[in-house]
């Protein structure tokens, strides 16, 4: 099946550092999109991407949606202690006629990223 | 606005054993997706439900099942558990139903199999 290759694995920071990560697969995707996990918390969206080389920023995370359609970076700017966490990686496959990739999204293993003071 | 609500938060059950996971959708979301998330192989598709149908579904076996009601409301069984099916059980409402990626997650259900 798909498969997305995060990375970095895990990122060891101190705060006020800029943070890049990125998703690269073999297939092409529709939608990009990454999630923060904090401990004991379900994944929350942080942005969504619906184009090929669209760059959309939320607060102090940007991401672009690759122009392959193959890949994603998520940038973090500025990092304070409240980063902490995991971020992933989705994407979404393009609909078939028969549309079975509702709800379906390929996750990413995960950046763990820490964040010293 | 309430977000996705699950239940129970922690079960710890033992292997032949079934289990029963409840999801309540933000008001408003029709589609109800579940993901099961382990260590080793991260968040996996288990399937998709949008008006009472199941409109997606992953590999996996036929021990997972679910079903929506008229409420939007959802469940998951699953049946003649496992070691392996020890993880956490995501579920996720979506507004649209359509193909737009954007699942709003609640916290979880993490099933202890011993």
């Amino acid at each position: 099946g798909q498969q997305l290759n995060q990375s970095p694995q895990s990122m060891f920071i101190q705060e006020g550092e800029d943070v890049s990560m990125n998703c690269t697969s073999s297939s092409i995707f529709n939608t990009w999109l990454w999630y923060k996990q904090d401990p004991g918390e379900g994944p929350v969206l942080l942005i969504a991407l619906y184009k090929a080389g669209e760059l959309t920023s939320n607060g102090r995370l940007t991401a672009q949606f690759g122009i392959t359609r193959k890949d994603s970076f998520l940038n973090i700017s500025a990092s304070i202690p409240s980063d902490v966490g995991i971020y992933f990686c989705a994407g979404q496959l393009p609909t078939n006629a028969g549309g079975t990739s509702y709800g379906k999204l390929t996750f990413g293993q995960g950046t763990i990223l820490t964040v010293h003071p | 606005k309430a977000g996705v609500t699950q239940t129970p938060r922690y079960l710890i059950k033992t292997r032949g054993q079934q289990v029963t996971l409840s999801c309540s959708p933000i008001s408003g979301h029709r589609s109800v997706s579940w993901y099961q998330q382990t260590p080793g192989q991260g968040l996996q598709f288990l399937f998709e439900y949008f008006s009472e149908t199941q409109r997606n579904k992953g590999n996996f076996p036929g021990r997972f099942s679910g079903r929506q009601f008229s409420n939007s409301r959802s469940e998951m069984n699953v049946s003649t558990l496992e070691l392996g099916d020890s993880a956490l059980y995501l579920c996720a409402s979506s507004l649209r139903g359509l193909n737009t990626g954007e699942l709003f997650f609640g916290e979880g259900s993490r099933l202890t199999v011993l």
